[in-house]
């Protein structure tokens, strides 16, 4: 089964410090993603990549930035973390292949901004 | 851009069935996918239609109609484990090329099934 994980379940985090958000996918997956979740708003998409160093903005990618160097690991990065990003971010992936519609998601991650 | 618009809530008895609707507007459309996320847990794939028409796995059912820019997930024989939010999602082509693709997804259906 594939397997999507990501570094932390709960991180608290104080304004203005620099946030690393960690996902790392066991199978091979071409493509990742980076959402995040808020209550009566669905999963937004903040970056995605296709391929290793490659990155494309979602549909909220400001106060954001990513890091693919390999290709089983994605990163999200909050350069100052400020208390409007408090929220569940959701890591996925999926491959090119068969089951390319199909995307696997991570645990998630809450993140608290003070 | 994409939109998508799905009902917030709903709520069904046990073994009954239930129809959740999901109306998109969008720039480009490949399909129509829908995930359930039951509280505290990892949103989970559930079906893609592709083309128009029913597609049926187990209990569950997916429709999707590209000329009304509407589809739906049918629920049968309901269980209280399928209590859960599903959302939902369009996939479109990214900006770089074949490999690069994105969903968007509703904002969730809270199914609530009682006894």
């Amino acid at each position: 089964d594939v397997k999507v994980t990501q570094s932390s379940r709960y991180l608290v985090k104080r304004t203005g410090e620099k946030v690393f958000l960690e996902c790392v996918q066991d199978m091979d997956h071409e493509n990742m993603f980076w959402y995040r979740q808020d209550p009566g708003l669905g999963l937004r998409l903040i970056y995605f990549s296709y391929d290793v160093k490659m990155k494309e903005k979602g549909d909220i990618p400001e106060g954001y930035s990513v890091s693919r160097e390999k290709k089983e690991r994605f990163s999200l990065i909050l350069e100052s973390a400020s208390t409007n990003q408090t929220s569940m971010y959701l890591c996925a992936s999926t491959s090119l292949g068969e089951r390319r519609n199909e995307q696997f998601f991570g645990p998630g991650t809450r993140l608290t901004v003070l | 851009g994409q939109s998508l618009e799905q009902p917030s809530e709903v709520t069904a008895v046990e073994g009954a069935i239930v129809q959740i609707n999901c109306t998109y507007q969008t720039s480009g459309f490949y399909g129509l996918s829908w995930y359930q996320q039951h509280d505290g847990g990892a949103p989970t794939f559930l079906s893609y239609n592709a083309l128009d028409g029913l597609e049926e796995t187990g209990r569950f059912s997916s429709f999707l109609s590209r000329s009304d820019s509407y589809g739906y997930l049918l629920l049968q024989e309901l269980q209280m484990k399928d209590s859960a939010s599903y959302f939902c999602a369009v996939r479109d082509q990214g900006h770089s090329g074949a490999g690069s693709y994105q969903l968007t997804f509703g904002k969730g259906t809270k199914l609530s099934v009682i006894p």
